[in-house]
């Protein structure tokens, strides 16, 4: 069993929809969670840093953690375009110097 | 200021050649990594700098050796790649290690 399990997709979603994309992971020692927007051939972007459980808003973009279920999600609200790209999930535990990556999402947002 | 800037970005070699790819933040990070991506993949990690120290090795083949001369700069020397070795290399950098981490655009290396 992978560290981290993430749909790969493809998803393709008319624009202004609300996107969710998450992640599952088998290690209960991961407190933290980050996601990333990697367009084609360039580096992953930072999108969001979570610590605790919970919700974390920022623009457009929401992240939640539930570690009871061990489960991560990313939502979009009013999908443009420009958001189209693959989105990593990573995790890593508080011995750190190591992250997890998902296999990543792609999502298209269609106009 | 959350950029770590990696040069050059893009590199051809030869299987005989000997390159280095360097990245350089200024953020006062104190964790730096090398990571390697395929195409429709996620990045891999090969080697993690910690304190300035090689912390983490992913059983990289020797070919790939890196270097951390200061705490702002992380280089990967490449040395008798193979057409394998083609990819995306990209470097990251974290305040602790534990902590979110930002990456470079990456070097996309192509080995002929």
């Amino acid at each position: 069993q992978k560290e981290v399990e993430q749909d790969p997709g493809p998803l393709s979603v008319p624009e202004g929809a609300i996107v969710s994309l998450n992640c599952t992971y088998s290690n209960s020692a991961f407190q933290y969670f980050m996601w990333y927007r990697q367009y084609s051939r360039k580096g992953p972007e930072l999108l969001m840093y979570t610590y605790s459980s919970g919700n974390k808003e920022d623009g457009r973009f929401t992240a939640q953690v539930d570690k009871s279920s061990k489960y991560i999600s990313l939502f979009i609200r009013d999908s443009q375009p420009s958001d189209s790209a693959t989105y990593l999930c990573a995790m890593s535990d508080l011995a750190g110097n190591q992250f997890y990556f998902g296999t990543g999402t792609s999502l298209t947002v269609i106009p | 200021d959350t950029e770590v800037t990696q040069t050059p970005k893009h590199l051809v070699m030869g299987m005989t050649n000997k390159k280095s790819l360097k990245c350089e933040q200024h953020m006062g990070h104190r964790a730096m990594y090398w990571y390697k991506q395929k195409a429709k993949k996620p990045p891999e990690l090969m080697f993690v700098y910690s304190y300035e120290k090689l912390s983490i090795n992913e059983s990289v083949p020797s070919r790939f050796s890196p270097e951390c001369p200061n705490s702002s700069l992380l280089n990967l020397h490449l040395h008798a790649l193979q057409p394998e070795d083609s990819a995306l290399y990209l470097c990251a950098s974290s305040q602790r290690g534990d902590d979110e981490a930002f990456f470079g655009q990456g070097t996309r290396l192509t080995v002929v």
